[in-house]
């Protein structure tokens, strides 16, 4: 099973500051295997991110993945009031074929 | 555009049988994707469960195989799920969620599902 390690487990950030959230895998994963979500309280994970830096249908510009191997990261360029969230990162693979890191959640500081 | 809605009973008693359905509308399940059941709890995280296709072909998490069915009925545009000889540690909300592009794409609204006497 590949594991997937977030860090950090909380970030505390402004509006308008620039994010940088890191998903560390246990074994390699191919760069179309990769993907970004966001939950917000009360709602199911949205898709931010898939293929590493390929964004979903309606994502804003102001997301972006990228890395490769072991190292992926999602980019924040300017945080919005809404973007204050818990991120997972998800990779397509061995069985079982999706797993999940544990979360970094994006707080207001 | 697809949507997702699950249904089912909210509380099940320990060593029963947790079943939920997942209607889909938007989109005919019987055209293709694999089609998805995941699950989250404050303890274990997001945890996907298994996948069903149109033919019929299924994959399951390793960790839950030997309790887990998922079906498909193509005239009622619907999958589900079921989880048998549930405990405690099958409390979480559930998601029935659609395969694409080796991600999740579009979720339902999830679930909760407590497993108490």
């Amino acid at each position: 099973e590949i594991v997937l390690t977030q860090s950090p487990g909380t970030l505390s950030l402004s509006p308008g500051d620039r994010a940088t959230l890191s998903c560390r895998a246990s074994q390699y994963v191919m760069d179309t295997r990769l993907a970004w979500y966001q939950q917000t309280p009360g709602q199911p994970p949205r898709l931010l991110i898939y293929g590493t830096s390929t964004r979903a249908t309606g994502i804003p510009d102001r997301f972006s993945g990228s890395g490769s191997g072991t190292d992926f990261t999602l980019t924040i360029s300017r945080l919005e009031p809404e973007d204050f969230a818990v991120y997972y990162c998800q990779q397509y693979g061995p069985s079982p074929l999706y797993t999940f890191g544990q979360g970094t959640k994006l707080e207001i500081k | 555009q697809v949507q997702l809605q699950e249904s089912g009973p909210g509380l099940v008693k320990p060593s029963g049988t947790l079943s939920l359905t997942c209607a889909v509308s938007g989109y005919s399940i019987g055209n293709g994707y694999y089609w998805s059941w995941v699950r989250q709890s404050p303890g274990k995280g997001l945890e996907w469960i298994g996948e069903i296709v149109h033919i019929g072909k299924t994959n399951f998490n390793p960790s839950l195989r030997s309790r887990v069915t998922i079906s498909m009925d193509t005239s009622k545009n619907q999958f589900s799920l079921s989880l048998s000889s549930v405990t405690a540690a099958d409390t979480a909300f559930y998601y029935c969620t659609r395969n694409n592009n080796y991600s999740l794409d579009r979720w339902g609204q999830g679930t909760l599902v407590t497993v108490s006497s």
